[in-house]
C-alpha cells in the first residue's frame, strides 16, 4: 500500500527563520500529493496540493514542489510566524482516492 | 467553497451511553465521507469509509457494531458510538470528498472535529 514519511517533530524556530519539513512517499501510478496543516483543538485544513510531477503547490507563502524522481514532496516556507504554529500533515492520495497519512510534524515558533 | 461541519463540536457522556455525531458537507455533494479518530499528538486513523446509500467499509480493528456509520445523502453522514465506554474518548475527524465538477475528487475537506470525553 502507499506510506508517508514526515520528520519527526517537534520542529522549533524563532520567527522570520526559514522552514523545512521533509516528505517522502511511496506509492503506485501517479498519486496527488498533499499537505494539510491542523491547528490545537481543530480539524485539518487543506494547505496546498500538487497533482504531477514537478507541479509547485503553494499557499500563505508555504511551497512544496511534487519530486517523482526523489519521491518527495518537503514544505518550505521562507519567513515563519508565531502564528503557522501548528502540526503539518502531508498525505498522498492514489488510485483508491483514500489519503496516506504521514505521523505529523510539529512546528512550534518562538516570537 | 468546500466547507464541512461537524456536529457537536464536544460532547460529554456517561459510559453505557450512545452519542450520535453528524457531518455535512454545506456547500458541496459528497460522495464519499470519511470518518478519522486521532488520539493526542498522533496521526489520524482511518477508521472507516461510506458511500452515499451504501454501506460503510470499516478498517480492520474498527468494530462495526460499535461504530455504526450512516451515509443517508450526499451531504449528511453520521457516526453513532454505542455503549461508548471512556477508552472510546478521542477526537473524530469527518472529511468528505465531492462528486466531478464539484471540489476535486482527489482532495478531502476536513470537518473542524468533534471531542468525545466518555466518563
Amino acid at each position: 500500500g502507499d506510506s508517508v514519511t514526515q520528520m519527526e517533530g517537534p520542529v522549533t524556530l524563532s520567527e522570520e527563520a526559514f522552514l523545512t519539513i521533509n516528505c517522502t512517499y511511496t506509492a503506485t501510478g501517479y498519486p496527488s500529493l498533499f499537505w494539510y496543516v491542523q491547528y490545537p483543538g481543530e480539524g485539518l485544513q487543506l494547505l496546498l496540493k500538487a497533482t504531477k510531477a514537478d507541479d509547485k503547490g503553494s499557499n500563505k507563502g508555504f511551497e512544496a514542489t511534487y519530486r517523482k524522481e526523489t519521491t518527495s514532496f518537503h514544505l518550505e516556507k521562507g519567513s515563519v510566524q508565531v502564528s503557522d504554529s501548528a502540526v503539518y500533515f502531508c498525505a498522498v492520495v492514489g488510485g483508491s482516492y483514500i489519503p496516506t497519512f504521514g505521523r505529523g510534524t510539529s512546528l512550534i515558533v518562538h516570537p | 467553497g468546500a466547507v464541512v461541519s461537524q456536529h457537536p463540536s464536544w460532547v460529554i457522556c456517561k459510559s453505557g451511553t450512545s452519542v450520535k455525531i453528524e457531518c455535512r458537507s454545506l456547500d458541496f455533494q459528497a460522495t464519499t465521507m470519511f470518518w478519522y479518530r486521532q488520539f493526542p499528538k498522533q496521526s489520524l486513523m482511518l477508521m472507516a469509509t461510506s458511500n452515499e446509500g451504501s454501506k460503510a467499509t470499516y478498517e480492520q480493528g474498527v468494530e462495526k457494531d460499535k461504530f455504526l456509520i450512516n451515509h443517508a445523502s450526499l451531504t449528511l453522514s453520521t457516526l453513532t458510538v454505542t455503549s461508548a465506554h471512556p477508552e472510546d474518548s478521542s477526537f473524530y475527524i469527518c472529511s468528505a470528498r465531492g462528486v466531478a465538477g464539484a471540489p476535486s475528487t482527489d482532495t478531502q475537506y476536513f470537518g473542524p472535529g468533534t471531542r468525545l470525553t466518555v466518563l
